[in-house]
């Protein structure tokens, strides 16, 4: 596509209630990133796949949450047994790899989550 | 470890030239960028620059690297009201990938 597309736009859920978050990276893209803001604080960073490599977990805040990516296109964030402190932006951001500029990240509108 | 630092706050009057500063850990970062949020909006790249360079400018913004103290700053000149965002400063780290760490944003409010 044009852009990076993340679905649901807006997501109000009950805490200890599932969710999942999906985001369509920009067509060609091999690299891939979640991020997550909350309300007034700057980026977080959860997890990054790149091309056939094992992805970078390392930012992921617990066990409740993991994501997977089919190829290099579609992934999706899932969350397990939400809490309240989960509320917060997640957004999605695609890049080439390897182009001029490195690797310059385009975003997704995000995904903006709250836990009631 | 991975860390990107900046100031929180910063307030200029509109026509004056803003500075804005961050400072990161990772040696290894190969690229760093200037990002910009406006309020609503989605993050959207400003600017980069490659760490084997000291200095970028693109019309009214300058980038300073300085990579022996770690150390990169966005100057805006003429600064405008329509200037206000929030600006990320972020580092790409390593050669096999690209993973990508930002700051907490600095808030630039313009006074007209």
């Amino acid at each position: 596509g044009a852009g990076v597309s993340q679905s649901p736009s807006n997501k109000v859920t009950e805490k200890g209630k599932d969710v999942e978050l999906r985001c369509d990276p920009i067509s060609g893209h091999t690299a891939l990133y979640w991020y997550r803001q909350r309300l007034g604080q700057g980026l977080e960073f959860l997890i990054y796949f790149q091309g056939n490599s094992a992805p970078d977990k390392s930012g992921l805040p617990s066990d409740r949450f993991s994501a997977e990516r089919t190829g290099e296109s579609v992934s999706t964030l899932t969350i397990q047994r939400t809490q309240q402190e989960d509320s917060a932006v997640y957004l999605c951001a695609s890049s080439l790899v390897g182009q001029a500029g490195g690797n310059t990240i385009y975003f997704g509108e995000g995904s903006w989550l709250t836990v009631v | 470890g991975e860390d990107v630092e900046q100031s929180l706050f910063l307030s200029v009057r509109e026509g004056d030239s803003s500075v804005i500063n961050c400072t990161y850990t990772d040696s290894s970062s190969t690229y760093l960028y200037w990002y910009k949020q406006e309020p609503g909006a989605g993050l959207q790249l400003l600017t980069y620059i490659f760490s084997n360079m000291d200095m970028k400018q693109d019309q009214r913004l300058t980038v300073l690297l300085n990579k022996k103290d770690k150390h990169l700053s966005l100057r805006i000149a003429d600064t405008q009201t329509g200037d206000s965002a929030i600006y990320f400063c972020a580092e790409s780290i390593g050669t096999g990938g690209f993973k990508t760490i930002f700051g907490a944003g600095t808030r630039l409010f313009v006074k007209a």
